[in-house]
């Protein structure tokens, strides 16, 4: 298996919803990523996780709350987002030698906030 | 803090050979990474190479690294319609959980 899967592929969701997004791999990497991309603009770095813990924090608002389950998951959580928050949302992984080929990406959910 | 520039738009005849061109600013940086983004996709890994390389071939894709001008560029050759798609260089100065910089992205279009 080779593969990021992120779960929805598409998600519409109201400013007082919650809701959460998955990402899966079974590749054995041990970082973890979630990045944002906004139309025609290149993916930013939100969260980096470690061997399941937090490593980086991009100064994303709170109502983005990241979570690493174990070490083949991490969800992100929303709550009372913005409409300026439809994006783009991709997961990757990499692996913590050099023996990879870099950081592989999910096909990405696009959420839409109304 | 990192910065990493491509031209915008780029169109190629198929059958051309196309050249998307990056810069960066990061003399750290230590691997440059190129992807590629169909629309309404994820990003797909074409292609990487190290600061220790000056270049790498890959079936139709050449990667040329200028390190001493932090210049890389990534050659297409007979660009076919299926290359339609916006292509991201990134870098990052280290392996492993540290944050990928992307370029600007570069819409390459093909004329028939």
């Amino acid at each position: 298996d080779t593969e990021v899967t992120q779960t929805p592929k598409h998600l519409v969701m109201g400013m007082t919803n919650k809701k959460s997004l998955k990402c899966e791999q079974h590749m054995g990497h041990r970082a973890m990523y979630w990045y944002k991309q906004k139309a025609k603009k290149p993916p930013e770095l939100m969260f980096v996780y470690s061997y399941e813990k937090l490593s980086i924090n991009e100064s994303v608002p709170s109502r983005f709350s990241p979570e690493c389950p174990n070490s083949s998951l991490l969800n992100l959580h929303l709550h009372a987002l913005q409409p300026e928050d439809s994006a783009l949302y991709l997961c990757a992984s990499s692996q913590e030698d050099r023996t990879g080929y870099g950081y592989t990406f999910g096909s990405g959910t696009r959420l839409t906030v109304v | 803090g990192e910065d990493v520039e491509q031209s915008l738009f780029l169109s190629v005849r198929e059958g051309d050979s196309s050249v998307i061109n990056c810069t960066y600013t990061d003399s750290s940086s230590t691997y440059l990474y190129w992807y590629k983004q169909e629309p309404g996709a994820g990003l797909q890994l074409l292609t990487y190479i190290f600061s220790n390389m000056d270049m790498k071939q890959d079936q139709r894709l050449t990667v040329l690294l200028n390190k001493k001008d932090k210049h890389l560029s990534l050659r297409i050759a007979d660009t076919q319609t299926g290359d339609s798609a916006i292509y991201f260089c990134a870098e990052t100065s280290n392996f492993g959980n540290e944050k990928l910089t992307f370029g600007t992205g570069t819409r390459l279009t093909i004329i028939p």
